[in-house]
């Protein structure tokens, strides 16, 4: 039972690529979430979904976009990077309860 | 909207003394309220919950009570470990919603 895992866990990036971060879940949960973490800032929402085929805006969806066409598999995209968006990026998961499971993180730069 | 606001770190303590991270919230309704602790490289692991005024949680010596009176869900432990090094969150959920919203998070460091 791996949990929540998260691809890649490190990345660099010039500012304008694409890049699609995965993540995995083994746990049968319906909910899944993507957070950010900046310094001073706690965790901030980035967007979520609560089932197979449906995505939901969280705090700060702007240049990201979410796909989750598998239930175990949510996906991440930034079209177009920016220097902004640097930043240790996590997955989490859940059943329809509060308690949510985390994955690893990514740790994502953009220069 | 739903917000939690954590004592700002970083807290240095040596071994064996007491720890206390100060959290309140601003919620409508009844939220249910967490510590998460994110050690060194890992994500966020859940260190203690509850769900309804007077609860109390408690996991591996760390202790938190639900104030409604004062809006606070405080982190105690009384003997801190090295171990015990890491960043830890406040976070609330509404009922109805299962969406966290996540203080900034408290870095705590024990010596030795």
């Amino acid at each position: 039972n791996a949990g929540v895992t998260q691809t890649p866990k490190f990345r660099v990036l010039k500012t304008g690529q694409s890049m699609t971060l995965l993540c995995a879940q083994d746990m049968n949960h319906e909910y899944m979430y993507w957070y950010r973490q900046d310094p001073g800032m706690g965790l901030r929402l980035i967007h979520y979904s609560v089932g197979e085929g449906t995505t939901a805006k969280g705090e700060v969806p702007d240049g990201y976009n979410v796909s989750r066409l598998k239930k175990q598999n949510f996906l991440l995209g930034l079209e177009s990077a920016a220097p902004s968006q640097t930043s240790v990026y996590f997955c989490a998961s859940s059943y329809s309860t509060p308690r949510k499971y985390f994955g690893p993180g990514t740790r994502l730069t953009v220069t | 909207g739903n917000s939690v606001t954590q004592m700002e770190g970083p807290v240095t303590l040596s071994e064996e003394a007491f720890l206390t991270i100060n959290c309140t919230y601003t919620a409508t309704g009844y939220p249910s309220l967490f510590w998460y602790v994110q050690y060194p490289g890992e994500g966020l692991q859940l260190l203690l919950k509850a769900t309804k005024a007077d609860d109390k949680g408690s996991n591996k010596g760390f202790e938190a009570t639900y104030r409604k009176e004062t809006t606070s869900f405080h982190l105690e432990k009384g003997s801190v470990q090295v171990s015990d090094s890491a960043v830890y969150f406040c976070a609330l959920s509404d009922r109805d919603d299962y969406k966290l919203s996540f203080g900034a998070g408290t870095t705590v460091t024990v010596r030795a």
